[in-house]
């Protein structure tokens, strides 16, 4: 089973700042996602990726395969971005395949 | 389109009574599945289905049932609610590809208190 450990488990930055959540996991994946769960909210998908790095609005997130490890970066963060942030490596395709990691609670005070 | 939709929100039970969780989504995923979120600790799965009539058990399936009659629904029972079952739990899905990760879809949740 992988092991996945994200870092920090907590952070709290102020508005306008550079923000960076990392991920790593210990066994070779197919994909890895960053999912976004808003307070006594839903969660949703940030990003899916294999390799490299993918860019949408404010948000970046990098994949080093070699290295086992994942960032997610936040430009210019906005106290909306307060949001628990959490890892998934996908091991095998399916639902079945997926290891959680336990999240970063990030708050952005304004 | 709905994406995954979840019923109820909330719910509160008493110890011994049963209840069941909606699940459905109008993507037309194959895979469906339920997870539980407990404080310091990552989504564990409880089971998945990867189509129609065929489900299986995930990482903690004790104390809970799945069914898959249709495409869109994947209902979670739980036939004798006990406080360890108190959670919040969120029902996801996303396509089949064999080999091939693909994107997932997640329920707002619902958050179960069991008394």
């Amino acid at each position: 089973k992988n092991e996945v450990e994200q870092s920090p488990q907590n952070l709290t930055a102020q508005e306008g700042e550079f923000i960076t959540i990392n991920c790593s996991y210990s066994v070779g994946i197919s994909a890895l996602h960053w999912l976004q769960q808003h307070p006594g909210g839903g969660i949703v998908s940030l990003f899916m990726l294999s390799s490299g790095k993918k860019k949408h609005g404010r948000l970046i997130a990098t994949i080093n395969i070699q290295e086992k490890h994942s960032s997610l970066h936040i430009t210019a963060s906005h106290p909306r971005d307060s949001a628990v942030y959490i890892c998934a490596v996908d091991s095998g395709g399916g639902a079945d395949g997926l290891t959680f990691g336990k999240g970063t609670h990030l708050i952005i005070q304004p | 389109n709905a994406g995954v939709t979840q019923t109820p929100k909330f719910q509160v039970l008493k110890t011994g009574q049963s209840m069941t969780l909606q699940c459905a989504q109008d993507m037309n995923h194959e895979y469906m599945s339920w997870y539980r979120q407990d404080p310091g600790m990552g989504l564990r799965l409880i089971h998945y289905s990867v189509g129609a009539g065929i489900t299986d058990q995930g990482e903690v399936p004790n104390g809970y049932n799945v069914s898959r009659s249709t495409t869109e629904d994947f209902p979670l029972r739980l036939l004798s609610a006990a406080p360890s079952q108190t959670s919040v739990y969120f029902c996801a899905s996303s396509y089949h590809r064999p080999g091939l990760p693909t994107p997932l879809h997640f329920g707002n949740g619902t958050r179960l208190t069991v008394t």
